[in-house]
Formats: structure tokens, C-alpha cells, sequence
């Protein structure tokens, strides 16, 4: 069975500061991995993926992530954070044939403040 | 090209009423998911479809929720009776599916239920 942890429901950082935001996996199989964004009432929307091509995915807003196989983790960060960051990122996984089960973490709420 | 389109955004009712909630995935995406997410939680998935057939209904309360996807193309979710524990958002969401498989889910805004 796959599942993600996301470790930090909130994190707050200052305005300019790096952010991460950390996610752990678990996955029998080599995983897709994803980071989205939900800003306040709208549906999720993609950052990044992870589909077993390059280690370092680079996604749009200046995030990125890197897959770790070693430590099963696949962080979210980005050197310089902004204003229009805040919103809650999820991490997830999927299985790369099949039926392509997709599972969520919990969510981690980004405060940024001025 | 169309994103996916759900409908209502919001819904209000009472305990033990009914609802229905539509989603319209993007033309052509073979998998449609419905996902509930509760205030402050993660999405958990409801339903999943490949094109007409169920592939995945395991967390879904099917004493009271059911949904369909008639023609592989929209989908509906019903909830009858409804609890207080059902308010939450339901979000809508469809992928290429496979043989052209993307790895990413496309979502909807959303539908808001909120049981009194």
C-alpha cells in the first residue's frame, strides 16, 4: 500500500526566507510523487512531478522538490518566499501503471509574513 | 481547453435531505475521481472511474453515497441521507488515464456541502 507523510500542518516563514515543507512516502513499487497548491476556495492545481526522469524536479513559482530514494522523501522548497506562497500544499502518490491510484497527504498550511 | 466543471459551488441542507453533486471532466480523460475533503484535511478518496467502470469505491459510505458515470464522460454523486459529518468540499478530478498518462490531476473547484 502507498501513503504519504507530511510532517508540519502549518509552517510560517518571513517573506524572502526559504521554504520547505516536507514530505515522507511509502510505496512498494517506484512512485509517481507530486506537490499541489490550494489557494482558498479553488481546486487543487499541480507544482511539480516526479515521474522517475530527473531526481531534481523543478516546477512553476520558483518551487522545486527532490526525490530521495534513500530517505523516501520528496521536500517541497523554494529559496525565496512570497507573499502570494500562502496557501496549503499537499504532497502525493501514485502508482505508475494500472489505475493510477493518487493518495494525499495531510496538507501543509504556508504562512508568510511580512 | 475546458477545465473540469463541477456544479454547485455551494450547497446548504439539512440532516436526512439529499444531494447531488455533477462533474464534467476534461474531453477525452479516461479517469474521473470524486475526493472529499474535509476542513483542514487531506483529500480522501471517494470514487475513481476508468472511462464507465468502477476501479476504486473502497472508501465509499455506499450505504448512503453512490455515483455514476454514465457514458464514461460526466459523473454524478449522490449523498442520501445526509450527516452532519458529510459537510466538507467535493472535489471533482480527471486524468488522461492510461496509455497517454501524464501523472497529474486535473480538479475542479470544487462543490461545498454544508449539513445543519
Amino acid at each position: 500500500a502507498q501513503s504519504v507523510t507530511q510532517l508540519g500542518s502549518h509552517v510560517s516563514v518571513s517573506e524572502g526566507a526559504l521554504v520547505l515543507l516536507r514530505c515522507n512516502y511509502s510505496s512498494s513499487v517506484p512512485p509517481y510523487l507530486f506537490w499541489y497548491v490550494q489557494y482558498p476556495n479553488q481546486g487543487l492545481q499541480l507544482l511539480l512531478k516526479y515521474t522517475s526522469a530527473a531526481t531534481l524536479v523543478k516546477g512553476i513559482n520558483g518551487f522545486e522538490a527532490e526525490f530521495k530514494k534513500s530517505e523516501t522523501s520528496f521536500h517541497l522548497t523554494k529559496p525565496s518566499a512570497h507573499m502570494s506562497d500562502a496557501a496549503e500544499y499537499f504532497c502525493a502518490v501514485s502508482g505508475t501503471s494500472g489505475t493510477y491510484k493518487y493518495i494525499f497527504g495531510t496538507g501543509t498550511r504556508l504562512k508568510v509574513l511580512a | 481547453e475546458a477545465g473540469v466543471a463541477q456544479s454547485p459551488r455551494y450547497k446548504i441542507i439539512e440532516k436526512r435531505q439529499s444531494v447531488a453533486f455533477w462533474c464534467n471532466p476534461i474531453s477525452g480523460h479516461a479517469t474521473l475521481y470524486w475526493y472529499q475533503q474535509i476542513l483542514g484535511q487531506g483529500p480522501k478518496l471517494l470514487i475513481q472511474f476508468q472511462n464507465n467502470g468502477v476501479v476504486d469505491d473502497s472508501q465509499l459510505p455506499k450505504d448512503r453515497f453512490s455515483a455514476e458515470r454514465l457514458k464514461g464522460v460526466d459523473s454524478t454523486l449522490k449523498i442520501q441521507p445526509a450527516k452532519l459529518e458529510d459537510s466538507a468540499v467535493y472535489l471533482c478530478a480527471s486524468s488522461s488515464g492510461a496509455g497517454g498518462h501524464t501523472g497529474e490531476l486535473f480538479f475542479g473547484e470544487g462543490s461545498r456541502l454544508t449539513v445543519l
